[in-house]
């Protein structure tokens, strides 16, 4: 089993409308946990972290449920600049970062 | 500010022949990552630099990969040789001491090996 598992999609959205997902990660140790943006053949940038009481950013909304160990993300009235590849994040000990594969997202007019 | 600089940004050689990747991170970024990101998938970590020391290499393979950071800035990813399963992107990232968190990645380096 994959220490961070995200379903790879592609979540295909009209414009406007909300979108969310989900990343499981498998170690309960994680400490911390981020969202980055891929788009197509860039590198990843950070979107946003993940706190335990959940954190909204604009448009954006990330929950963390360490009971059954995921994260989410949602994204409302969503743009066609959301259209990209969302990376899930999980920290352990030692600063070391675990990436998700990935969940690719197309946003249509 | 510049971001972390890598170079080339594209290689292509033939398989069994040498090939190292070039970064530069963020000015006052004391640890330094490579990656690897095959497509479809998110980064893989290799080895994570704390200034000039290898403090997490246990993804490296180390049988035809190697790295260096001698001074604690630069550092270089070699493959000796390549294999056609090579084939990927070479991500390097920086961070800062006081936020470990957030690391910025390079551009990377695409490699096709025939």
């Amino acid at each position: 089993r994959k220490e961070v598992e995200q379903d790879p999609g592609p979540f295909n959205v009209p414009e406007g409308a909300t979108v969310a997902f989900n990343c499981t990660y498998s170690n309960s140790a994680s400490q911390s946990f981020f969202w980055y943006r891929q788009d197509c053949r860039k590198e990843p940038k950070l979107l946003m972290s993940v706190y335990s009481s959940g954190n909204e950013d604009g448009r954006f909304t990330a929950q963390l449920n360490r009971a059954s160990q995921y994260i989410s993300l949602l994204i409302r009235d969503s743009k066609l600049s959301d259209s990209a590849t969302y990376l899930c994040v999980v920290k352990a000990a030692g600063n070391k970062l675990t990436f998700g594969g990935g969940t690719r997202v197309l946003v249509k007019p | 500010e510049a971001g972390v600089v890598q170079s080339p940004r594209y290689k292509i050689i033939e398989k069994k022949q040498p090939v190292a990747f070039w970064c530069n991170p963020i000015s006052g970024h004391n640890t330094l990552y490579w990656y690897l990101q095959n497509l479809g998938q998110g980064p893989e970590l290799l080895i994570r630099y704390e200034n000039e020391e290898a403090v997490d290499d246990s993804q490296l393979p180390k049988d035809r990969f190697s790295a260096e950071r001698l001074k604690g800035v630069d550092s270089t990813l070699k493959i000796q040789p390549a294999e056609l399963g090579d084939s990927a992107v070479y991500l390097c990232a920086s961070s800062s001491p006081d936020r470990y968190n957030e690391q910025f990645f390079g551009p990377g380096t695409r490699l096709t090996v025939l």
